[in-house]
C-alpha cells in the first residue's frame, strides 16, 4: 500500500530564507507527483507537476525534484516571503485517477 | 486558466436533509473527483468519475452518492445528512492526456459543510 509522508509537519522560518519541504513515498512505481499549496479554509492550488520521466520542475522561486528510486521528492522555495505561508501538500499518482496525498507541511514565514 | 467551481463556499444543513454539492469544470477534463478533508485525516476520496454517467467508489463512499450527467458537472449527494458529514468538501478535475501538462489535477475552492 502506498504511503506518503511529509516531514516536517510544521516549519517556521524568517523571511528571506531558502527552505526545503520533503515528501517521501513507499512504492517507487508512481505515475506522476504533484505539489499543492492550501491556504486556510481554501481549496488546493497546483504548484508543480512532475511526470515520472522527469527529475525536476521549476516555477519562479519554486523548484521540485523527484527521485523515484529513493521514493523522495523535495520542494525548494527560494527567498521565502510571508505570502508563502500556507500548507504544502504532495500527491503521488498511482494511476491517472488514483492520487495519494501526504498530510502536508504547514509553513509559516515570519516578517 | 483552468477553473473548477464549487457552487457554495459555506453550507449549513440540518440532520436528515438531502444535500447537493455541485462542481463545474471548464477544461473538458475526463476525470472528476470528490474528496473530504478533515483535521488529522487528510484528504480522503469519496467518489470519482472518469466519463459521463460513469462513477467509481473511493475510500469512503458510505452515505454519499454522485451524479455526472454532463462532462463538465459532477454532483455529490448526501442522501440524509448526518453530523459526522460535517467537513470540508473538495472537488477536483484532471485530464487523461499523457503529454504536456500530463494529468495535473485542479481543485475547486472548497465547500465547508456544517450539519447541525
Amino acid at each position: 500500500k502506498q504511503e506518503v509522508t511529509q516531514i516536517p509537519a510544521a516549519l517556521s522560518v524568517p523571511e528571506g530564507e531558502n527552505l526545503v519541504l520533503n515528501c517521501s513515498f513507499t512504492d517507487s512505481a508512481i505515475y506522476n507527483l504533484q505539489w499543492f499549496r492550501q491556504d486556510p479554509g481554501k481549496g488546493l492550488t497546483s504548484l508543480l507537476l512532475i511526470q515520472s520521466s522527469q527529475r525536476e520542475q521549476t516555477s519562479g522561486r519554486l523548484n521540485a525534484s523527484l527521485d523515484k528510486s529513493s521514493g523522495r521528492s523535495t520542494l525548494y522555495i527560494a527567498a521565502s516571503q510571508p505570502g508563502d505561508s500556507a500548507t504544502y501538500l504532495c500527491a503521488v499518482y498511482l494511476s491517472v485517477t488514483d492520487m495519494r496525498f501526504g498530510a502536508g507541511t504547514r509553513l509559516t514565514v515570519k516578517p | 486558466d483552468v477553473k473548477v467551481t464549487q457552487s457554495s463556499r459555506y453550507l449549513v444543513k440540518r440532520t436528515g436533509e438531502k444535500v447537493f454539492l455541485e462542481c463545474v469544470q471548464d477544461m473538458d477534463h475526463e476525470n472528476m473527483f470528490w474528496y473530504r478533508q478533515d483535521p488529522g485525516l487528510g484528504l480522503r476520496l469519496i467518489y470519482f468519475s472518469y466519463d459521463v454517467k460513469m462513477k467509481e467508489k473511493g475510500d469512503i463512499p458510505e452515505g454519499y452518492s454522485v451524479s455526472r450527467e454532463k462532462k463538465e458537472r459532477f454532483s455529490l449527494i448526501l442522501e440524509s445528512a448526518s453530523t459526522n458529514q460535517t467537513s470540508m468538501y473538495l472537488c477536483a478535475s484532471s485530464s487523461n492526456l499523457a503529454t504536456g501538462a500530463g494529468t495535473e489535477a485542479f481543485f475547486g475552492q472548497g465547500t465547508r459543510l456544517t450539519v447541525v
